[in-house]
């Protein structure tokens, strides 16, 4: 029973663009949600995180969005670099931490 | 200041054997989990520790077994290894107890293929 779930397996985007890379999740006790990017035979990097008191976060390009009601969050990177290229996992904090499947992120030059 | 460590970081072994993995946080993190990532798939949660006390397990059978030291390191062990055992295995660390609105880092992982 996946309770967070990316349905974009893969994204491309072109450089100096807008990525917007979305995840759903089904349990409304969640509290605190995550983003994390992953390269290849790397481990995953923490990138941005929100709490359920907040719709919006940024830090510096990147920006996560909650839509507690939809539950729906999302990450927008702007402007998009080819170093972004990686899989982003979304994450969500109760018990336990759920992760989503990813969303592999291609920027191309 | 260093990251997560694991060790080792590649290792290949045989259905039936058993195998353990290694993990030293972060300095001053004293909460440590454990995830399995197979190709495709996101992180499964495994196990946390907290104070050397095991405060969460995930839905894996009793092969799987880990346990934190007193300098806060853990080490993760499965008994008679399966193929479907070959996996990423992560660690990760954090601060204070890893749960419930705190971020968790992760160390590189490390690969293991059963055959």
């Amino acid at each position: 029973d996946q309770q967070v779930k990316q349905n974009s397996p893969s994204l491309s985007v072109q450089e100096g663009r807008i990525s917007i890379l979305n995840c759903d999740y089904t349990n409304s006790m969640f509290d605190y949600f995550l983003w994390y990017k992953k390269y290849p035979a790397e481990g995953p990097t923490f990138l941005i995180s929100i709490s359920s008191i907040k719709d919006k976060n940024e830090d510096g390009r990147f920006t996560v969005f909650l839509n507690k009601s939809a539950k729906h969050l999302s990450l927008h990177i702007v402007p998009s670099q080819p170093g972004d290229s990686a899989v982003y996992f979304c994450a969500a904090s109760g018990n336990q931490f759920y992760f989503g499947t990813g969303t592999s992120l291609t920027v191309i030059p | 200041d260093a990251g997560v460590t694991q060790s080792p970081t590649h290792l290949i072994k045989t259905r039936g054997q058993h195998v353990t993995l290694r993990c030293s946080p972060i300095s001053g993190h004293k909460s440590v989990s454990w995830y399995q990532q197979v190709l495709g798939q996101g992180p499964q949660f495994i196990f946390q520790y907290y104070e050397k006390e095991e405060r969460g397990r995930g839905n894996f059978p009793d092969r799987f077994s880990a346990r934190q030291f007193p300098n806060y390191s853990s080490e993760l062990n499965v008994n008679a290894l399966l193929l479907g055992d070959s996996a990423l295995y992560l660690c990760a660390s954090s601060f204070p107890s890893g749960l419930y609105g705190n971020t968790i880092y992760f160390g590189e992982g490390s690969w293991l293929t059963v055959v």
